[in-house]
């Protein structure tokens, strides 16, 4: 079964705008934690945010933060005033803590930032 | 540097030979990962190693691949008898514990290797 959905194969945006890129996990694990990724056409994988499960708050970094809703198990990732660097492909990963020690990745987002 | 290293960037072969993919974690993670990627695609989990556990090998496509990681450091990705459909980029990424359930357990991924099996 897929853990980690990303429904948005790609995604546009005008460049000083907000985006929300989706994510949904799936788990029974009570503690795990939700990463997100960026890779650039240059194919490096870049850390951008962590959220823990237990963690009270959404995190943020700069202009990304996580909109961390528990009970709906999404963890959508949004970028404030997009710069045309921001264009990428992005990945949403999963650790469950108790059951399983392996990283899980959705199938990617590519954003676009428009000029 | 202080970030996860890799060699070779690119590896060019002919199908049928045996290739060696390396990967120098940063200093003092634990916790170390080999993935791959095809065009266009998302990460496609390979291997773990965590400390002098033994590895978690269940994503190996065949026994054609295999994988080691000596003291506790450096990694080699082994892909014996290669096949045109290995071809994709093989990343490493290494966290500083892969157990621990918070943050610490972010991989840092290393530039990957591009495989191209003619």
């Amino acid at each position: 079964a897929q853990k980690i959905t990303q429904t948005q194969p790609g995604m546009f945006v005008q460049e000083k705008e907000a985006v929300t890129l989706d994510c949904t996990y799936d788990t029974s694990d009570p503690s795990y934690g939700l990463f997100w990724y960026k890779q650039p056409s240059s194919g490096e994988m870049i850390f951008l945010i962590y959220q823990g499960s237990y963690d009270q708050q959404n995190a943020t970094e700069g202009r990304y933060s996580l909109n961390f809703q528990k009970a709906r198990k999404s963890a959508n990732l949004v970028i404030s005033a997009s710069q045309l660097g921001d264009s990428a492909m992005y990945f949403c990963a999963m650790r469950e803590v108790t059951y399983g020690q392996n990283f899980v990745f959705g199938p990617g987002t590519r954003l676009s930032v428009l000029p | 540097g202080a970030g996860v290293s890799q060699s070779p960037s690119n590896k060019v072969t002919e199908k049928g030979k045996d290739v060696e993919l390396r990967c120098d974690p940063i200093s003092g993670h634990t916790a170390l990962y080999w993935y791959r990627q095809s065009l266009g695609q998302g990460l496609e989990f390979l291997i773990y190693f965590q400390g002098n556990s033994a590895p978690d090998k269940s994503g190996l496509p065949s026994d054609r691949f295999s994988a080691e990681r000596t003291g506790g450091s450096v990694s080699t990705l082994t892909i014996q008898r290669t096949q045109q459909e290995d071809s994709a980029v093989y990343l490493c990424a290494s966290s500083r514990d892969g157990t621990s359930g918070t943050s610490t357990d972010t991989q840092y991924f290393g530039p990957g290797t591009r495989l191209t099996v003619l």
